[in-house]
């Protein structure tokens, strides 16, 4: 079945420093790939999104890249702010009559001032 | 943009007693409508799916009786804790789709705790 397999965390930065969390996926098909992020107490926010094989994801300068050769979609970001401390979850929408999304395990990111 | 309205944020209930969480979507027809938990520090696990006017679809190792789905309309669903008990204290997400070619907007989630 579709999987989807997560950096795991927690991850401390400084601001102003570079972030990457990777991501990888399992799945049939050609499925949608999310980024997600839940601040503390509250539901999910989609971050960005990517439908297709070489399409790029952005909002709020974070980025993410659909590589269907290597089957991934790491989030990136130039210069993390301390607001951007949340959980980061990748997740994917497959091939089932409902296409459900999947998700990773949530990665943690602190930034510190 | 698509607001999705879950209530209450949290609860605190008796074990025995049932507890009723409320997914609205706001501003456009949910066909489909998911459940989640979250454990503490975990990942969002699906527990089942719903679509308008129809029973939903349970994922393995959910008791469907104990967790009842309603799904009577397109703005609205209901998923029941019947005889809460201390294990099914966790947070719980709605998440609902106008229709397969549009993206999923979630409720702010429901801490559930049950003493």
């Amino acid at each position: 079945g579709d999987s989807v397999t997560q950096m795991e965390g927690p991850v401390t930065l400084s601001e102003e420093a570079f972030l990457t969390i990777n991501c990888t996926y399992t799945a049939t098909g050609y499925p949608s790939l999310f980024w997600y992020v839940q601040y503390p107490g509250e539901g999910l926010q989609l971050l960005l999104k990517a439908t297709k094989a070489d399409d790029k994801g952005s909002n709020k300068g974070f980025e993410a890249t659909y590589r269907k050769e290597t089957t991934s979609f790491h989030l990136e970001k130039g210069s993390v702010q301390v607001s951007d401390s949340a959980v980061y979850f990748c997740a994917l929408s497959g091939s089932g009559s409902a296409r459900q999304l999947t998700f990773g395990s949530g990665t943690q990111l602190t930034v510190l001032p | 943009g698509a607001v999705v309205s879950q209530h209450p944020s949290w609860v605190i209930c008796k074990s025995g007693t049932s507890v009723k969480i409320e997914c609205r979507s706001l501003d456009f027809q949910a066909t489909t409508m998911f459940w989640y938990r979250q454990f503490p520090k975990q990942s969002l696990m699906l527990m089942a799916t719903s679509n308008e006017g129809s029973k939903a679809t349970y994922e393995q190792g959910v008791e469907k009786d104990k967790f009842l789905i309603n799904h009577a309309s397109l703005t609205l669903s209901t998923l029941t804790v019947t005889s809460a008990h201390p294990e099914d204290s966790s947070f719980y997400i709605c998440s609902a789709r106008e229709g397969q070619d549009y993206g999923y907007t979630f409720g702010s989630g429901t801490r559930l705790t049950v003493v």
